[in-house]
């Protein structure tokens, strides 16, 4: 099973500054890592996949990039609304698994 | 309009079963893969079963592989989890979540359903 190692548990920015998220796997997924965002008291939204590609209607202030076992999802200008727990998850191989995820707060 | 409805969770007693159901709407059901991912209160995303558009593949996490079944009604547009033997450890929020065209990542999730395991 690869496993999917996220950091900082949580992450405290000031709203305008930039937030960096890390993802790591245990193994290479080549470009097989999606990100997503979870609000509280919601479902799980899709960011990117591909490691990269923005997903349908995300705003240009997410952006992903790595391969193989190191990831990144930049949020370039918080926004009050982006107070989530980010997720990565890798779908190279089975068992799909997914990090533990990042909590960002606002500073 | 494009979304997936869970429904069928509740109150079990360890031992006990539940089946889930999850309506899709807005998209061509049988064209896609389909997928239970759970989160236990208060912690992350676990992925639980998937399965392929015209049921031919399945894959169980190894938590829950011999106790719960996937399958898809694609006339009626229904996913279905059939849980089993359940374990206070299974409970969670379910959310069905539907696969890209392509690649197993999940492009659009219900609002999912709550099972709680206990006496």
């Amino acid at each position: 099973e690869i496993v999917m190692t996220q950091s900082p548990a949580t992450l405290s920015v000031s709203p305008g500054e930039r937030a960096t998220l890390s993802c790591r796997a245990s193994q290479s997924v080549t470009s097989n890592l999606a990100w997503y965002q979870q609000k509280p008291g919601q479902a799980p939204r899709l960011l990117i996949y591909g490691a990269s590609t923005g997903a349908s209607g995300i705003p240009a202030r997410f952006s992903g990039s790595g391969s193989e076992t190191e990831f990144t999802l930049t949020i370039s200008s918080l926004q009050s609304e982006d107070v989530a727990v980010y997720y990565c998850q890798q779908y190279n191989n089975w068992p799909l698994t997914f990090g533990g995820g990042t909590k960002v707060e606002i500073k | 309009e494009v979304q997936l409805v869970e429904s069928g969770g509740g109150l079990v007693m360890p031992g006990g079963s539940l089946r889930l159901s999850c309506a899709a709407s807005g998209f061509t059901f049988s064209s896609y893969s389909m997928n239970w991912v759970r989160q236990a209160p208060g912690k992350g995303l676990e992925w639980v079963s998937s399965i392929t558009g015209s049921g031919t593949y399945i894959y169980y996490a190894d938590s829950v592989k011999g106790r719960f079944t996937i399958s898809r009604d694609n006339a009626k547009n229904l996913l279905y989890l059939q849980t089993g033997s359940l374990r206070a450890e299974d409970t969670a929020v379910y959310y069905c979540a539907k696969a890209s065209w392509d690649y197993w990542y999940f492009d659009l999730w219900g609002r999912g359903t709550l099972v709680t395991v206990s006496s």
